[in-house]
């Protein structure tokens, strides 16, 4: 199936300091990246949906200025918290949908990122 | 607005009895349909999915669903349960809008299987 790498799977940082997660479609192009947060044991939260060439779409609630987003290129799409603060800490989370796949274009999930901030 | 709700947080089984994870649905049109799983501090893994076609879809590591149009019902199934497959459940609907539709989630279902 089609892979999709979360990098880095684990990451610590001090309050006000900034932290870029990134994910990448192995072997697949993907115009339409994914960002969820997920709190423990609850669902995924989608926090904005990434195009290529083009600005992120956030969700309601999420801060753009603070989650920034981006997808520079059909297989990277990077997510920068920035002025991170413990609050922030949670399971970050990306998927990439195969836009040259199949009709049900399938979304496929990166492993995830732990980010603590302290 | 598309919703999907997973009405059981947890589900007990023993080990070689069948299980049912529940799924259901509200969208406007045909829904696409996905059930993922997720083992712990893990990302999602793809199970199966609803697009068209026959209403018995089959997945990976023996699951298969049953997409039910008249009770907007995607059940997870299995016909013998193994203590592996205890994880999160999801299941998950987009509209057929279009390439940019959303994919929303359920709040999951765990599954815990006895020995």
């Amino acid at each position: 199936g089609a892979v999709v790498s979360q990098h880095p799977s684990r990451v610590i940082c001090k309050s006000g300091t900034s932290v870029k997660i990134e994910c990448r479609s192995l072997d697949f192009q993907a115009t339409t990246m994914f960002w969820y947060r997920q709190f423990p044991k609850q669902s995924l939260m989608l926090m904005a949906t990434s195009n290529e060439g083009s600005k992120a779409t956030y969700e309601q609630g999420v801060e753009k200025d603070k989650f920034l987003i981006n997808h520079a290129s059909l297989t990277l799409s990077t997510l920068t918290v920035t002025s991170a603060h413990p609050e922030d800490s949670s399971f970050y989370i990306c998927s990439a949908r195969n836009a040259g796949g199949d009709s049900g274009n399938t979304i496929y999930f990166g492993e995830g990122s732990w980010l603590t901030v302290v | 607005a598309q919703s999907v709700a997973q009405p059981e947080d947890q589900v007990n089984v023993a080990e070689g009895n069948p299980l049912t994870v529940k799924c259901t649905y509200s969208v406007s049109g045909n829904p696409y349909l996905f059930w993922y799983v997720q083992y712990p501090n893990r990302g999602l893994q793809f199970l199966l999915k609803y697009i068209t076609g026959d209403n018995l879809v089959k997945g990976s590591y023996g699951f298969e669903a049953e997409f039910n149009k008249s009770q907007t019902s995607f059940h997870l199934k299995k016909p013998s349960a193994l203590v592996s497959d205890s994880a999160l459940y999801f299941c998950a609907v987009r509209g057929p809008y279009s390439s940019a539709s959303k994919i929303i989630f359920g709040s999951g279902t765990r599954l815990s299987i006895r020995p």
